[in-house]
């Protein structure tokens, strides 16, 4: 059965630092999405992107935040500068269309930023 | 501004004994209500989309229902495999996101 597919498993870096974050969606899905799950609270919602360019995002996406299909398989979400607060889990997700398509979710990626 | 709320926040259950989960939204528009389970440390996993009120779905031991105001999920029979944290998330109409609940956290003990 097809799947979303991330890496790395985990992340640890310094403050300050770039990040990128990968992601290989469901190969005929077309809608792709990015969430982040801080310990212990809700899954949020962070961007989607849509025929290569964002089609929504978040108050949490700001400058430091963008995203990237540099092929056709991945997606990325990269993070300029981490902060402390950056740390959480990252989940990708990708839809076959949009409207109420199910989104399928990705194993996800666990950062820490120092 | 969409709310879901979820409850309880935790549920401890004997094998077999059959309980609910509840999901209630104040959304405007609802496109569709999703329930995903979710193990710890990993990403959520789909279970079911539920589009109108009034709409049932079923898969294996659990069941999803919906109103125009909420939704449960029944959990029937649980055995300690259905163990996680069960989430509820809406997508509005005119929008692709999915707003998610705070999740119940179930643990059934065999």
């Amino acid at each position: 059965e097809p799947e979303v597919t991330q890496t790395p498993s985990h992340q640890v870096t310094q403050m300050g630092q770039e990040v990128i974050l990968r992601c290989v969606p469901i190969s005929n899905h077309l809608y792709f999405y990015w969430y982040r799950q801080i310990l212990g609270q809700k899954v949020e919602f962070l961007v989607s992107f849509y025929n290569n360019e964002i089609s929504e995002k978040s108050e949490i996406f700001d400058d430091q935040f963008s995203v990237e299909r540099p092929d056709g398989s991945n997606f990325t979400l990269k993070i300029r500068s981490t902060k402390l607060e950056d740390s959480a889990m990252y989940f990708c997700a990708s839809a076959s269309g949009g409207g109420a398509k199910t989104q399928y979710f990705g194993p996800g990626t666990r950062l820490l930023v120092l | 501004e969409d709310q879901v709320t979820q409850s309880p926040e935790a549920l401890r259950l004997q094998e077999g004994e059959s309980s609910s989960l509840n999901c209630s939204y104040t959304v405007s528009g609802l496109r569709g209500l999703f329930w995903y389970r979710q193990d710890p440390g990993k990403g959520p996993e789909f279970l079911f989309t539920l589009y109108s009120a009034g709409e049932e779905k079923e898969k294996e031991r659990l069941k999803a229902t919906l109103t125009k105001k909420e939704s449960f999920l029944h959990i029937t029979a649980p055995k300690p495999e259905d163990s996680a944290t069960y989430l509820c998330a809406v997508q509005v109409r005119n929008d692709y996101k999915l707003s998610f609940g705070a999740g119940t956290t179930v643990t059934v003990r065999a």
